[in-house]
């Protein structure tokens, strides 16, 4: 079956600008999570979603960065006036359960601010 | 913030022996897990360990949990050129099932 899509998988664009990144979850997963990995680094938390829950925002870095996650399923996460330190991959990650379930991740959007 | 640090940060061997990664956290967990990267992309999921369960095995993949010491470690054993990599360890803690990483262990088996 499909696993979890993310779109686009590169994105340059200049700063100020805005910008959204895209996640298709596997079908059935009712959680999603967005991490950020800067070059060398771990997995820095954004949000999390679990099914009709308000979502966890607490690791979103600024206001410049929101998210939300359409009838369950597909999420876009949006960054505001992007900024240089906004250079990142962003990994989406989905998995079938609220706890106990390995994730399933996408192979992330590689994003330049320049 | 990071809930779980790993260490070393960086680790080379030579193929055929066994490369050991720990991992430390901070608060109570449900479970902890430990994934893959290749390439700065993607991570996959090598094995998932509860909080009630002391060591699990998988393929050459061995995995010890302390809850006592908040620590775990993962051992590779007859390491392969495939196997170089990036590790790291992701805690589900208990007060929000919010799911957490470690910076990573940077492998390298050498030839």
């Amino acid at each position: 079956g499909a696993g979890v899509s993310q779109s686009p998988s590169n994105k340059v664009t200049e700063k100020g600008k805005d910008v959204e990144l895209r996640c298709d979850p596997i079908s059935g997963h009712t959680a999603l999570y967005w991490y950020r990995q800067s070059l060398g680094q771990g997995l820095e938390f954004l949000i999390y979603f679990q099914g009709n829950s308000a979502p966890d925002k607490s690791g979103l870095p600024s206001d410049r960065f929101s998210a939300e996650r359409t009838g369950g399923s597909v999420s876009t996460l949006t960054i505001q006036r992007t900024q240089q330190e906004d250079s990142a991959v962003y990994l989406c990650a989905s998995s079938p359960t609220r706890q106990g379930s390995p994730l399933h991740f996408g192979n992330g959007t590689r994003l330049t601010v320049t | 913030s990071q809930q779980g640090e790993e260490d070393p940060q960086a680790l080379s061997i030579q193929e055929g022996e066994n490369a050991t990664m720990n991992c430390s956290y901070k608060t109570s967990i449900n479970n902890l897990q430990w994934y893959r990267q290749n390439s700065g992309r993607g991570l996959v999921h090598l094995i998932l360990i509860r909080s009630n369960e002391r060591e699990k095995h998988s393929g050459r993949l061995r995995v010890t949990l302390d809850t006592s010491k908040k620590s775990s470690s993962l051992l590779i054993t007859a390491s392969r050129a495939v196997d170089t990599a990036s590790y790291f360890c992701a805690t589900d803690r208990n007060r929000d099932d919010k799911i957490i990483f470690g910076k990573g262990t940077r492998l390298h088996i050498l030839p």
